[in-house]
């Protein structure tokens, strides 16, 4: 049962459109992350955020920005896709320290 | 910086077989440790956890124990299922750390 929402599920699109993608918990979770897993499956961490207002880049470099305006809702936004952004994404939130994270399942997102 | 290293897939078995995925990590601390699985098209979720040394974590017929002296975390199970075909994910996360350190994911499948 999922208490964290990402939409869309599928989105296919061509290169140069502006793109969000949605991640909404019900948790109240204050940790809310994004990864990015290529085919390969490893996951690629390339924003969090640690509350409201709060937003800090991860290890993989990505072009996308992030904002948390409010603790349910960490929109990814693309300002001009490309090809090499497809892949799939993925939202996840948390509580304390040594609890585990939450994920959404995902956005499959393909550029044209 | 923290680690974690799991077996390379895919594994591949027959129904009623034993499993084992391999796990070691590399952390500062005591972190706790975590398996996650990812059925197709879908996102990770919690398979089970283990905070401390010598605990037991275990959900569903999987168990792994949190072996500090050898730095491992496998997972097992004695008697696999088509439906346990999924993509399982070892994680750890540091002391006062809220970003997880994954491993690359092993892929398992089971056939009939």
């Amino acid at each position: 049962e999922a208490d964290i929402y990402q939409t869309p599920r599928y989105l296919v699109i061509g290169t140069g459109k502006k793109i969000t993608l949605e991640c909404s918990q019900t948790m109240g979770h204050d940790k809310m992350y994004w990864y990015q897993q290529d085919p390969g499956m490893e996951l690629h961490l390339i924003h969090y955020s640690y509350g409201v207002n709060s937003t800090e880049k991860g290890d993989l470099s990505s072009e996308s920005t992030v904002s948390r305006i409010r603790t349910e809702h960490f929109p990814l936004t693309l300002e001009s896709a490309r090809p090499s952004h497809t892949s799939q994404y993925l939202c996840a939130s948390s509580e304390g320290v040594n609890q585990p994270q939450h994920f959404g399942d995902g956005t499959r997102l393909s550029i044209l | 910086g923290d680690s974690v290293t799991q077996m390379e897939g895919p594994v591949t078995l027959s129904e009623e077989a034993f499993l084992t995925i391999n796990c070691t990590y590399t952390a500062t601390g005591y972190p706790s440790l975590f398996w996650y699985v990812q059925y197709p098209g879908e996102g990770l979720q919690l398979l089970l956890k283990a905070t401390k040394a010598d605990d037991k974590g275990s959900n569903k017929g999987f168990e792994a124990t949190y072996r500090k002296e050898t730095t491992s975390f496998h997972l097992e199970k004695g008697s696999v299922q088509v439906s346990d075909s999924a993509v399982y994910f070892c994680a750890l996360r540091s002391g006062g750390s809220y970003i997880p350190t994954f491993g690359r994911g092993t892929s398992l499948i089971v056939h009939p």
